[in-house]
């Protein structure tokens, strides 16, 4: 069975960084690509970074230069780094497997909360 | 940026009933759309990929169709359990996008 298991969330002042960590298990995780998409409070899904098997990477406009997305395959880990935060950064936070061919997400974590306040 | 639009927003429905949720994108693609569904609390959910093909154990009540730049989810009788948030989402090319999601509602 898919597990995915985020952690890392919590309150960080405007400015502040965190990062979040997904364990996955029930899977080959150095064949997959892996995601981060959020949900903002009151609003919808928004996707905001995909790593691919060989390591590349690929941000939403709003977080490129912000947020760094990495993985480390021999402890089946995904990894956001999250630099100079804001408010509007606040949602929870999923990590989601990817398919094996294209990029629609077949499992996802239960998330995480970040909340970005003074 | 491919900019997904779902319509409506909201969906009142009652329980057997049938249920169309719509989809349009910006652009035209072919079938590289995805739909979720999301009830409160919990994390999202794989219903349909390629625009038509169920994912693994999604009721056959859940279909969809489309292609270019209008696609749709149908729930032929919707059952108590249906009743939540559902999105679209393309990965025809990046940004992935999602739509802004459609609340379908106890009538």
């Amino acid at each position: 069975e898919v597990q995915l298991l985020e952690s890392g969330g919590g309150l960080v002042q405007p400015g502040g960084s965190l990062r979040l960590s997904c364990a996955a298990s029930g899977f080959t995780f150095s064949s997959y690509a892996m995601t981060w998409v959020r949900r903002a409070p009151g609003k919808g899904l928004e996707w905001i970074s995909t790593i691919n098997r060989g390591g590349n990477t690929y941000y939403a406009g709003s977080v490129k230069g912000r947020f760094t997305i990495s993985r480390d395959d021999s402890k089946n880990t995904l990894y956001l780094r999250m630099d100079s935060l804001r408010a509007e950064d606040t949602a929870v936070y999923y990590c989601a497997k990817d398919s094996p061919t294209l990029h629609w997400f077949e499992a996802w974590g239960q998330g995480t909360l970040i909340t970005v306040s003074s | 940026e491919i900019v997904m639009t779902q319509s409506p927003a909201t969906l009142s429905v009652s329980p057997g009933e049938r249920a169309t949720l719509s989809c349009r994108a910006s652009q035209s693609f072919s079938t590289n759309l995805a739909w979720y569904q999301q009830k409160p609390g919990q994390a999202p959910r794989l219903l349909i990929y390629a625009t038509s093909t169920r994912a693994t154990g999604i009721p056959a009540r859940f279909s969809g169709s489309g292609s270019g730049t209008e696609f749709t989810l149908t729930i032929s009788s919707l059952q108590s359990d249906d009743f939540a948030v559902y999105y679209c989402q393309q990965y025809h090319n990046w940004p992935l996008t999602f739509g802004g999601g459609t609340k379908v509602e106890i009538k």
